[in-house]
């Protein structure tokens, strides 16, 4: 199994600023995703981050908007940048593990939770 | 885009058997069904996964019909603890998940 933490667990933030969403993973992983939840909605996939390479983003999200970093193979953070109300919504990074007789297995941390104002 | 419809919710009595429906009509030969589910305010998390043959662990069951169009994940007992909703999440890799609506349950005493 895997822990994964993220910082901060929520934050009130004011529009025009930026949010940096910290991912860590108690083990190393390869693939780490960050997802976004707006209120009363399902989970929407922002993009798949890669250590050592570029984040790939679905379409919709870009990079200017949502920058991830992968410094490593236990931490990831994704930023949110020049907010608006429109962003406020819980934020939440995953990682991929294989695991024995199910192929694999994906880990969801306990989320973020941005509210901009 | 998700490629599955489900019952925007359901209500199952606590001790019964709760039977979750997924209608999954364009599903390729190579993807996987999986399940998870999300109790309010927290990650989503693993519930069992498919190919082609029916499955079974220590949580549920899931039943995968003979042409793969769609599926049903059993809970055999149902607890208020199983209050949450339900993903049933078609993936060829088992991980860039597409999330539909899902089915919000509730286990009523």
């Amino acid at each position: 199994s895997a822990v994964i933490s993220q910082k901060p667990s929520r934050d009130i933030c004011q529009r025009g600023t930026s949010l940096t969403i910290q991912c860590q993973v108690d083990s190393q992983v390869t693939m780490m995703f960050w997802y976004r939840q707006q209120p009363g909605q399902s989970l929407t996939l922002i993009a798949t981050a890669n250590q050592g390479s570029e984040a790939t983003y679905e379409s919709g999200f870009v990079i200017d908007k949502f920058p991830i970093s992968r410094p490593n193979l236990t931490f990831s953070t994704l930023t949110v940048s020049n907010m608006s109300p429109e962003d406020s919504s819980i934020y939440l990074c995953s990682v991929e593990l294989p695991k024995v007789g199910v192929r694999y297995e994906q880990y969801f941390g306990p989320g973020t939770r941005l509210t901009v104002t | 885009d998700a490629k599955t419809t489900q019952p925007t919710s359901m209500d199952c009595a606590e001790g019964r058997a709760a039977n979750l429906p997924c209608n999954h009509s364009t599903i390729s030969g190579n993807e996987y069904v999986y399940w998870y589910r999300q109790i309010h305010s927290q990650g989503p998390q693993y519930i069992i996964h498919g190919l082609k043959n029916n499955e079974t662990n220590e949580m549920a069951s899931l039943i995968i019909t003979e042409d793969r169009k769609s599926s049903t994940l059993i809970l055999p007992h149902a607890t208020l603890r199983d209050t949450a909703v339900y993903y049933c999440i078609v993936s060829l890799t088992g991980n860039q998940f597409y999330f539909g609506t899902g089915t919000s349950l509730t286990v009523i005493p």
